[in-house]
Order: structure tokens, then sequence, then C-alpha cells
């Protein structure tokens, strides 16, 4: 069965400094993978997929993630915080036939001014 | 334009009571869900319709009832509501076998006293 795991429930960073946020997946065949971003009282709004094309993924507000299979990670980046992306994130696998999503416990990002 | 809608967004009832949440999507996918999202932010799978189906039931107690009358909305109805049914109640939808992401709504926050 597919899994996901961040490495961290929380993570501070400062404005303009870089965000990581990491995330391994397990899974048994080519995943699809995705994070989502839910801002406080708000929905789920999808920042990046990967879908087996380029590894290297580039999402909204500046956010970029690279898929590797090599350490099975798919961590989420970006090079300079915003206060407005303050935030929990979630890492989420697709099961093979795209019937469900699998998610991670999520990381709540913190940026200090 | 609302892609996926769901009402109401604010659920306060007494235990015991019997209650439903609506969900409609007018991206004309295929299949839709219901995720839970406990109080500690995790989100997990309750059911998935595909062209009003049920492919997918998660050990979700009987007491809930989802129905698909047709391919745009999947309800939520909820019997004899328990405390431990407090929770953010999330729709999406998406095109499977594509392996595009799933739209979610806004979620509905049941508060069950």
């Amino acid at each position: 069965a597919q899994s996901v795991t961040q490495l961290d429930s929380h993570v501070s960073v400062s404005e303009g400094t870089p965000v990581l946020l990491r995330c391994n997946y397990s899974s048994s065949y080519s995943p699809s993978l995705f994070w989502y971003v839910q801002h406080p009282n708000k929905g789920l709004q999808l920042l990046l997929k990967y879908t087996s094309a380029a590894t290297l993924v580039k999402g909204i507000n500046g956010f970029e993630a690279e898929f590797k299979k090599s350490e099975t990670s798919f961590h989420l980046t970006k090079p300079s915080a915003h206060m407005s992306d303050a935030a929990e994130y979630f890492c989420v696998v697709s099961d093979m036939n795209g019937n469900k999503l699998v998610f991670g416990a999520g990381t709540i990002l913190r940026v200090k001014s | 334009d609302t892609a996926v809608s769901q009402t109401p967004k604010y659920l306060v009832t007494q235990m015991g009571n019997d209650k439903s949440i609506k969900c409609e999507q007018n991206l004309g996918h295929d299949t839709m869900y219901w995720y839970k999202q406990d109080s500690k932010k995790f989100l997990k799978i309750m059911f998935s319709y595909n062209n009003k189906e049920l492919i997918i039931n998660e050990t979700v107690p009987n007491r809930f009832s989802p129905k698909s009358p047709d391919k745009a909305h999947l309800n939520l109805h909820i019997n004899s509501l328990e405390l431990g049914d407090s929770a953010v109640y999330f729709c999406a939808s998406s095109q499977v076998w594509t392996n595009t992401e799933a739209f979610f709504g806004q979620g509905t926050r049941l508060t069950v006293v």
C-alpha cells in the first residue's frame, strides 16, 4: 500500500529565507505525488503535482518539488519565504488507479518577520 | 464559478441527530470523494464514487451513508451523530485514470455537542 511520511510536523523560517518541507513516500509502483496547502480555516489548494514527467516540478507561488526515485523523496522548496506562505502543507500520493489520495500528516510552516 | 461546492460550511448539532452534507462539482469529473479531517488535521478518505458507483469505502461506520444521484453530486448523510464525528469533512472530485489532481471543496466543519 502507498504511504507518505512528512518528516517535520513544524517548520519555522524567517521571511526571505529558503523553505524546505520534507516528504518521503512508499509505493510499489511509479506514483503520482502532490503537494497541497491549507491556510487556516480554508480548503485544500493544489501547489504542484508529479505524474512521471519531469522530475523537477514547478508549482504556484514560487514553490517547486523534486522527485527522487532513488531516495523515495518529494521535498517541497521555495527560495524565499513570504509571510503569506504560513499554512499547513500536505504531501500526498495517489493510489495506482487514481481512486484515492493518501495524505501525509502535514507540516505546519511558520514564517517569522 | 466554484468548482466543488459543499453545504453547509458549518454545522452544529446535538448527539443522536441525523444530518446531511451536500456536495456538487461542475468540473465534469467522473469521480467524487469524501474525506474526513480530524482534530489533528489528519486527512483520510472515507468514500469514493466513480460514475455514481461506490468504489471505495474505508471502513467507515454504517451510520455514514453517501448518496450519488448523478456524477456531479455526492451527498453524505450521517445518522445518530456521535461526539467523535466532530471533524471537518471535505468533498473532492477528480478524473481518474488520468492522474489529475483532486479538487477540494471548502470543507464542512461539523460539531456535535
